[in-house]
């Protein structure tokens, strides 16, 4: 397990404001996918960025992704209230047959 | 609308006792995978399956068990010797590979009684 990859845990901000949630891993990957779980409720795949691919946007969503640094991050601009919700990065493990989630970041944004 | 249904959304268990969480599928998806969250934390793999009629061990296997007759479902049974089974088990399914993304179903909150 590969636990605790993403920080910081627990994030709070006023409605409006930018989100910024990192993802940090130690293998060689060639994606990684970020995905929002809302309480008690399954995970939805929210954008996955390639290896070769340095940014990503998808609505108000922008990731990144270093491959030198072996770190990605999720940048949710203009957050809503309804952004409430926790984040999860996924990548492939050491043998690239399956996902490795992280621990996740659980985003409050304020109304 | 095709997605994934998991049964039941609450299960109670006894001391010694076997229960088995339902996930069927109707997205024609070929994997299919079985995930434990506990209260606050990420995703562990239990077991998967990438392909009708063949399934490998995930990352927390034991005490846990497995079926894959058809490419729809995908069973999964916490036996009595997972002695620590409370948790929230989350069924996903993808058209294969680990560059395609994952559709998870909304889970199964398993107490011990």
């Amino acid at each position: 397990s590969q636990q605790g990859e993403e920080d910081p845990q627990a994030l709070s901000i006023q409605e409006g404001e930018n989100a910024t949630m990192n993802c940090s891993y130690k293998t060689s990957i060639n994606n990684l996918q970020w995905y929002r779980q809302n309480s008690g409720r399954g995970l939805v795949h929210l954008i996955l960025i390639r290896s070769n691919e340095r940014e990503k946007h998808s609505g108000r969503l922008r990731v990144t992704l270093d491959t030198s640094k072996k770190s990605s991050s999720l940048l949710i601009t203009a957050s809503r209230a309804a952004d409430t919700a926790s984040y999860f990065c996924a990548h492939p493990n050491n043998a690239g047959n399956m996902l490795t989630f992280g621990g996740g970041t659980r985003l409050m944004v304020k109304p | 609308d095709g997605g994934i249904t998991q049964s039941p959304k609450y299960l109670f268990r006894k001391e010694g006792q076997n229960v088995t969480l339902s996930c069927e599928q109707n997205l024609n998806h070929d994997a299919m995978y079985w995930y434990r969250q506990d209260p606050g934390q990420g995703l562990r793999l239990i077991y998967y399956s990438q392909i009708v009629n063949d399934f490998q061990k995930g990352d927390i296997a034991e005490g846990y068990s497995v079926s894959r007759e058809k490419k729809e479902s995908f069973p999964l049974t916490v036996t009595s010797a997972q002695k620590n089974p409370t948790a929230f088990y989350l069924c996903a399914s993808s058209t294969g590979g680990n560059t395609q993304p994952q559709h998870f179903g909304d889970g199964t909150r398993l107490s011990i009684l």
